[in-house]
């Protein structure tokens, strides 16, 4: 099984400032060219809600201040001006291989 | 817009079954451009995905839940369902169903996920 290691697990931010977050898995998600490593945020009291798949793509209505990095173990998930909707806890999921598998989850606050 | 919601009872007993149910609104369990996922978490933890279902009969699961677990499409009811045997204390979690959009050369990621249910084993 593939595992998936974030870092930091805690990320304290001020609104305005940028912020990163590291996901690195236990073997490459490159398949085809593509990364298979996609992005959630859970809002409190919310269910996850899709961010980034492939790696870099944005889902649908994601601002662009929000953007995904990385190729093969290491990916970066940025923002590049935290708002005070930013605010949750962020999960890598790795979707090259069943079973998937998260990562342990940043959470971010003010 | 696609929406889903989870039903099912929220309290199960020790070597029960749990079972739930996602009702799709706005879209039809028959594509076959999507998957039908359950991912779940326990209180306080992080996210485990449980497996998925194609409309077409492909399914995978999580090897650790070993053989308890049962995803099933129902399209004359376009819902998609969990069965999970034998349940004990660690099974206690919300339960979200999820929506995929992917095949074996394309990949969209779980764009759309239900509110999640919380299921809780105990006598």
């Amino acid at each position: 099984d593939i595992v998936m290691t974030q870092s930091p697990l805690s990320l304290p931010v001020t609104p305005g400032e940028p912020a990163s977050i590291s996901c690195r898995s236990s073997q490459s998600l490159q398949n085809n060219g593509y990364n298979y490593l996609d992005w959630f945020l859970q809002k409190p009291g919310q269910s996850p809600q899709l961010l980034i798949y492939l790696g870099s793509n944005r889902a649908s209505g994601v601002p662009d201040r929000i953007s995904g990095s990385g190729s093969g173990t290491d990916f970066t998930l940025r923002i590049s001006r935290v708002e005070a909707e930013d605010i949750g806890v962020y999960y890598c999921m790795q979707a090259l291989q069943t079973p998937y598998s998260f990562g342990q989850g940043t959470k971010l606050e003010i | 817009q696609v929406q889903l919601q989870e039903s099912g009872p929220g309290l199960v007993k020790p070597s029960g079954t749990l079972s739930l149910s996602c009702t799709v609104s706005g879209g039809s369990v028959s594509s076959g451009s999507y998957y039908w996922s359950w991912v779940r978490q326990p209180p306080g933890k992080g996210l485990e995905w449980v497996g998925y279902m194609y409309y077409s009969g492909r399914s995978s699961y999580n090897p650790s839940l070993k053989s308890r677990v049962t995803i099933s499409v129902h399209p004359s009811k376009n819902q998609f369902s969990l069965k999970l045997n034998s349940v004990t204390a660690a099974d206690t979690a919300v339960y979200y169903c999820a929506r995929g959009h992917g095949g074996f050369y394309y990949h969209y990621g779980m764009d759309v996920w239900g509110r999640g249910t919380t299921v809780i084993v105990s006598s």
